[in-house]
């Protein structure tokens, strides 16, 4: 029982790349969550989704798409990215009655 | 905007003192979460409340809805205890629909 696991730990992009963060669950919780942390800041909701097939927009969701194709993969993707999302992203779920998240070990990415 | 503060922003305690750390929010909530970012990037969740008084071990959580205030109290602290506390609320109402909004945290260093 993995719990919430992200792929990959750390990346680093040049300007302009791509790339998709995945967050996995075995917990068969209904939503879930993609959080940035940057210094002196509090975790900052980027996109959400209440289940599978929907994905709603969170706080800061300008240059992230998101995906949620099965219920177990919560998809983040880059499509070009900047400078301004270097970043610590957190995945995180909770089952839709209760509130508690359970959150995923984090993502560094360092965009050059 | 809603926001939430924390107090104090960084707390260096000698170990078995008994530490207080501090939040308030703006306007009515549904719940108040406390979360432990520990040192090495994971973040649990600790406490969910909505009102009064939760224990846990060393930790001891209260809410006061009139002061929209909350305090989490850890006694005979340890260095183990050395971690980001994060304290996140859920508004009732407003532009963040019904997800966590989080405050900046509080560093806290336990010196043996």
């Amino acid at each position: 029982n993995a719990g919430v696991t992200q792929t990959p730990k750390f990346r680093v992009l040049k300007t302009g790349q791509s790339m998709t963060l995945l967050c996995a669950q075995d917990m068969n919780h209904e939503y879930m969550y993609w959080y940035r942390q940057d210094p002196g800041m509090g975790l900052r909701l980027i996109h959400y989704s209440v289940g599978e097939g929907t994905t709603a927009k969170g706080e800061v969701p300008d240059g992230y798409n998101v995906s949620r194709l099965k219920k177990q993969n919560f998809l983040l993707g880059l499509e070009s990215a900047a400078p301004s999302q270097t970043s610590v992203y957190f995945c995180a779920t909770r089952i839709g009655l209760v509130e508690t998240q359970y959150f995923g070990p984090g993502t560094r990415l360092l965009v050059l | 905007k809603n926001e939430v503060e924390q107090s104090p922003q960084n707390l260096t305690a000698q170990e078995g003192e008994f530490i207080t750390i501090n939040c308030s929010y703006s306007v009515g909530i549904s719940a108040l979460h406390w979360l432990q970012q520990h040192p090495g990037g994971g973040i649990v969740s600790l406490f969910m409340l909505s009102s009064g008084k939760k224990k846990h071990g060393r930790l001891i959580a209260t809410i006061n809805i009139q002061e929209k205030h909350s305090s989490l109290h850890i006694t005979a602290s340890h260095p183990r205890d050395s971690a980001v506390y994060i304290c996140a609320v859920r508004y009732n109402y407003g532009g963040s629909q019904g997800n966590l909004i989080f405050g900046k945290g509080t560093k806290l260093s336990v010196k043996p």
